[in-house]
């Protein structure tokens, strides 16, 4: 398996506001994903972070709102930008190991008021 | 139609019962089969996957996938209380673009009580 950590676990903020939300995998990985769960929903991709390329969105995910940045195979964050009460979800990422098993970190989860 | 649909529940059931758990697909391209268990306020955990028609068994679990349908089941046998959660069925794409991206179902609620 593959041990992955988020950082922050939670936070509550002010619309209008951004938040980075940090993951980080116990080894290198090519492969990385971020999801939001709407609460009371189940997972939608959000976008695929690839260390070496630009993050690639799923339609109705776009950059300005939702920056990505993949600096190493270890590590990725995801940005909520400008955010509004309708951001509020928990985020979690991903890692997929030989292209079978994906594991997925804790989450994180936001609160906008 | 959603790609994935998975009968949300909830559902209840007493311990020691066998729970079967369900979802169906409607992209043929889908090529792995994966199920989730995500308890209260943490991240899915995952418990089985596989890439073939037939049955994979692992302990009291057992994935059943038949692709001639784009069926796919979770078999979970002698149910403890502990294995209240939600499960989630989840179906990855292995070509092109869809490479390693996951379909989820809506998820079941699974209570074992006591």
């Amino acid at each position: 398996s593959a041990v992955i950590s988020q950082k922050p676990s939670r936070d509550i903020c002010q619309r209008g506001t951004s938040l980075t939300i940090q993951c980080q995998v116990d080894s290198q990985v090519t492969m990385m994903f971020w999801y939001r769960q709407q609460p009371g929903q189940s997972l939608t991709l959000i976008a695929t972070a690839n260390q070496g390329s630009e993050a690639t969105y799923e339609s109705g995910f776009v950059i300005d709102k939702f920056p990505i940045s993949r600096p190493n195979l270890t590590f990725s964050t995801l940005t909520v930008s400008n955010m509004s009460p309708e951001d509020s979800s928990i985020y979690l990422c991903s890692v997929d190991r030989q292209g079978d098993e994906q594991f997925f970190g804790p989450g994180t989860r936001l609160t906008v008021l | 139609q959603k790609e994935v649909e998975q009968d949300p529940g909830p559902l209840s059931v007493p311990e020691g019962a066998i729970v079967s758990l369900n979802c169906t697909y409607s992209n043929s391209a889908f090529q792995y089969f994966m199920w989730y268990r995500q308890y209260s306020r943490k991240g899915p955990e995952l418990l089985m996957y596989t890439y073939s028609s037939g049955n994979k068994e692992d302990g009291r679990f057992t994935a059943q996938v038949d692709k001639s349908s784009k069926y796919i089941s979770l078999f979970i046998r002698d149910s403890q209380p502990s294995d209240s959660a939600t499960y989630l069925c989840a179906i990855k794409g292995v070509g092109g673009t869809s490479y390693g991206k996951l379909t989820f179902g809506q998820g079941t609620i699974l209570t074992v009580h006591p």
